[in-house]
């Protein structure tokens, strides 16, 4: 399996701060075709997790520009500008290249 | 796009758990629909995928005991999960990464 591990698990931000979370699987995650299929996913409390991030850098649609993804190959970054009251959640990353589909741990982003 | 689930939610151990999942709205076709579980406080653990010809991918933690079926006529598709244990009680999403259910949560006690 390819293994997804994140860092930092726990991330304290102030807002209007800028914060960065990283991803690194085990395994390379460009597929045969070409493409790297790495997904970022939002979990807010007691909520079901919604994509924020496809293919890497592809933001979807309604997601705030203040949400970036970056990488390439086995190291990835969610990038997120300035982090507002409504940010507060687990960010989980999540591998779409290999099966079986794996998830990060999860980082917890909470507001200092 | 929207992912309406339903199933029981209390089960003895030895038990199948047994989920169907809605989809309104959008093309059924031409992609795969996943389950994917969370056991209270941790994290989202992939159970399987199915698309809409029947072609299936199962996490292999769980393959012996998962059957994941589509109905396409319905736009749906279903999760069954034999031979339940405690290690199973999780909320159970469906889901095609950009569009999720509202979670099923199984609880499994004797």
């Amino acid at each position: 399996d390819a293994v997804m591990t994140q860092s930092p698990l726990s991330l304290p931000v102030t807002l209007g701060q800028p914060a960065s979370i990283s991803c690194r699987s085990s395994q390379s995650l460009v597929y045969s075709d070409g493409d790297t299929y790495l997904n970022w996913f939002q979990q807010r409390p007691g909520q079901s997790p919604r994509r924020l991030i496809y293919k890497v850098s592809n933001r979807d649609s309604g997601v705030p520009d203040r949400f970036s993804g970056s990488g390439s190959g086995t190291d990835f970054t969610l990038k997120i500008s300035r982090v507002e009251a409504e940010d507060v959640g687990v960010y989980y990353c999540m591998q779409g290249t290999h099966w079986p589909r794996t998830f990060g741990q999860g980082t917890k982003v909470e507001i200092k | 796009v929207q992912l309406q689930q339903w199933g029981a939610g209390l089960l003895k151990p030895s038990e199948t758990l047994s989920l169907t999942c809605a989809v309104y709205g959008g093309s059924f076709s031409g992609f795969y629909w996943s389950w994917i579980r969370q056991p209270p406080g941790k994290g989202l653990e992939w159970i399987g995928e199915i698309n809409h010809s029947g072609s299936t991918n199962y996490n292999p933690s769980l393959k012996s005991r998962v059957t994941i079926s589509v109905d396409t006529s319905k736009k749906q598709f279903s999760l069954k999960l034999r031979s339940v244990t405690a290690a199973d009680t999780a909320v159970y999403y469906c889901a095609s990464y950009d569009f999720w259910g509202q979670g099923t949560l199984v609880t499994v006690s004797s």
